[in-house]
């Protein structure tokens, strides 16, 4: 158990629709990143939050958005899904917002019908 | 363009032997580098990780091997048991980009009794 929590686990939702998945992050960490794993593009980094404010972003789509709240858990808002964006989206967290290791959660499986 | 390369997609070796996983990378700005354990509908789960400074971290039956002028780092795992049958992975942060991690795309190891 990394610590990190993620919710929902599943999620199944039509086309169209608009979902939020949720990430806290260990104890006393700071940052929190958001990851998507999809079966042809492997483990693509999304955005990155360090103590409320946006410190990255990689190949995040418009239609995507994040939010890191003051009591330091995460959101990833999905809009106008497509079955395209049906995956694995993963939140990590790490201490820091450098140097040193990320910690994964369990993950939140998103299927687009 | 992938910075972080595995290129066996899966490895089979017997309960007791050596596992030796390797990664190649492009982008010499790389300077710390993390491998990461994932079983199925699991998160990834951190391994072992080796800083440029280094050519060589162990921790118990895993140990990286880093060779900077080859661009080229392996992780070795002996002896090799079942329990380690999953999808490894390399991956660097790239610190100017909010640390996010870039991955490869993993390599299955199955450990046969």
């Amino acid at each position: 158990d990394s610590g990190v929590t993620q919710t929902p686990k599943h999620l199944i939702t039509a086309t169209g629709q608009r979902v939020t998945l949720r990430c806290s992050p260990r104890s006393g960490d700071l940052s929190v990143y958001w990851y998507q794993q999809s079966l042809d593009q492997g483990l693509q980094f999304l955005i990155h939050y360090y103590n409320g404010e946006e410190r990255a972003k990689g190949n995040i789509l418009e239609r995507f958005s994040a939010q890191q709240f003051p009591d330091l858990h995460s959101e990833l808002n999905l809009s106008s899904l497509e079955l395209g964006d049906s995956a694995l989206y993963f939140c990590a967290s790490s201490v820091g917002a450098g140097f040193g290791e990320q910690y994964f959660g369990p993950g939140t499986r998103l299927t687009v019908t | 363009d992938q910075q972080v390369k595995q290129n066996s997609p899966s490895l089979s070796v017997q309960e007791g032997r050596i596992s030796i996983l390797n990664c190649d990378y492009t982008n010499s700005m790389f300077d710390y580098f993390l491998w990461y354990k994932k079983y199925p509908a699991e998160g990834p789960t951190f391994l072992i990780s080796i800083s440029s400074i280094k050519d060589k971290n162990e921790d118990g039956r895993f140990t990286v091997f880093l060779n900077k002028s080859a661009k080229h780092l392996s992780l070795h795992i002996v002896p090799s048991q079942p329990g380690d049958s999953a999808v490894y992975f390399c991956a660097a942060p790239a610190y100017n980009a909010g640390n996010m991690l870039t991955f490869g795309g993993g390599t299955r190891l199955m450990v046969k009794p």
